[in-house]
């Protein structure tokens, strides 16, 4: 198992700025997964990221918009850069701990509201 | 590619009352199934799986049989309660893709009146 510590857990940011979000991890995991989770809707993989390499992003996602670090095996960040309303959310840190889909684990998620 | 289609919410019943969420999905390999459910405020946690055929997943009352024939995996309990009002989502696991990445249904809100 894995527990997952992940904040802040929520925030309120004028438009323009930038939030990042943190995920520590309390074992080494290979793989962490960042999601987004819009009001009302399921949840939408936003980028893979994986220690020791850059992170790899779905369609639709961008690194100048979502930078991701991953600096070691237990911890990742997500930033949120030029915020608009429309990047209100809730974002959802999540890991995998063997790699062969057994079972996903999450943070408590950051809800995020761009004024 | 890989999907998950899961009913609508919200589903709204009577506290004792039987549940069933209907899941359904397409997988090109040999999927694992999940049903994951979110307490209002929460993150999401596993609630049960099923890693093969006729499988069935079981934890905390509710259960989930992974039919291959009808390609479901429905989400059913024989008496909820309100502690259960929670937003329930369906994934799989597909073994064809390396990085085992969940695909989830839409999320069904279920709302349990006392």
């Amino acid at each position: 198992s894995a527990v997952i510590s992940q904040k802040p857990s929520r925030d309120i940011c004028q438009r323009g700025t930038s939030l990042t979000i943190q995920c520590q991890v309390d074992s080494q995991v290979t793989m962490m997964f960042w999601y987004r989770q819009q009001p009302g809707q399921s949840l939408t993989l936003i980028a893979t990221a994986n220690q020791g390499s850059e992170a790899t992003y779905e369609s639709g996602f961008v690194i100048d918009k979502f930078p991701i670090s991953r600096p070691n095996l237990t911890f990742s960040t997500l930033t949120v850069s030029n915020m608009s309303p429309e990047d209100s959310s809730i974002y959802l840190c999540s890991v995998e701990v063997d790699r062969r889909g057994t079972e996903a684990f999450f943070g408590q998620g950051t809800r995020l509201t761009v004024v | 590619g890989d999907s998950v289609t899961q009913m609508e919410g919200p589903v709204t019943l009577s506290e004792e009352a039987f549940l069933t969420i209907n899941c359904t999905y397409t997988a090109t390999g040999y999927p694992s199934l999940f049903w994951y459910v979110q307490y209002p405020g929460e993150g999401l946690q596993l609630l049960l799986k099923a890693t093969k055929a006729d499988d069935k997943g079981s934890n905390k009352g509710f259960e989930a049989t992974y039919r291959k024939e009808t390609t479901s995996f429905h989400l059913e309990k024989g008496s909820v309660q309100v502690s259960d009002s929670a937003v329930y989502f369906c994934a799989l696991s597909d073994s064809m893709d390396s990085n085992y990445q969940l695909i989830w249904g839409a999320g069904t809100k279920l709302i349990i009146k006392p």
